[in-house]
């Protein structure tokens, strides 16, 4: 089975500057999708950005990015010129490409950001 | 309204009570699906429909049951829960089975 893990639990970072949220994860597979997730207070489950294992492009959202290791089982969100309305827990995800069960998102435990005005 | 919506956003209910919780999309999605998301643990995907046919049923008790109308509509039924099922439910649809999920703002549901 899938894990996910995301090792800090809180993070804050200074208006306008950079963050960077990190997760691994732990899979036997070779294709696969990973997700970050935001969800503010208003607690609605919103995707920030997605990435597909086959591509070794890292994608980007405008001032998110993030940086797909797959020999690492790493994929790190970063978050630049942070804005106060980037508070939020982020979620970071995985989903198989293939197989019955590829509809399931497994998710890690989240990072709460502050944003420091 | 747009996207998915929930109601009620909250919700107490003691454990005798029966109570439903109920999940809307208006994207044209076929595909929907129930999660619970509990303080400090991941979440967890319990229940899951495709083109109104469960396709999923996570090992939940059956305290807890879906129905799920139409593709548009999904209602998560209660009854006799415990404190411990106090958690936020959250509804996500997506336009095909394995397509990207859109999420609704959850029920935050407290059981006393």
């Amino acid at each position: 089975a899938q894990t996910v893990t995301q090792s800090q639990p809180e993070m804050s970072v200074q208006e306008a500057e950079t963050v960077t949220l990190s997760c691994t994860y732990d899979t036997s597979e070779s294709d696969y999708y990973l997700f970050w997730y935001k969800q503010p207070p208003s607690r609605q489950m919103i995707l920030v950005i997605r990435q597909e294992a086959y591509k070794q492009q890292n994608a980007t959202e405008n001032r998110f990015s993030v940086n797909f290791q797959k020999a690492a089982k790493s994929f790190s969100l970063k978050i630049s010129d942070s804005q106060l309305g980037d508070a939020a827990m982020y979620f970071c995800a995985y989903r198989s490409a293939s197989g019955a069960g590829s509809y399931q998102l497994t998710f890690g435990k989240g990072t709460k950001l502050s944003v420091i005005p | 309204e747009t996207g998915v919506t929930q109601t009620p956003r909250h919700l107490v209910m003691g454990m005798t009570n029966k109570k439903s919780l109920k999940c809307e999309q208006h994207l044209g999605h076929n595909a929907m699906y129930w999660y619970k998301q509990s303080a400090k643990k991941p979440l967890e995907l319990m229940f899951v429909y495709s083109l109104e046919e469960r396709v999923e049923n996570n090992s939940v008790p059956s305290r807890f049951s879906p129905e799920c109308p139409n593709s548009s509509h999904l209602f998560l039924h209660l009854h006799t829960l415990q404190p411990e099922d106090s958690a936020l439910y959250l509804c996500a649809s997506s336009q095909y089975l394995f397509g990207e999920q859109y999420f609704g703002p959850g029920t935050r549901l407290t059981v006393t």
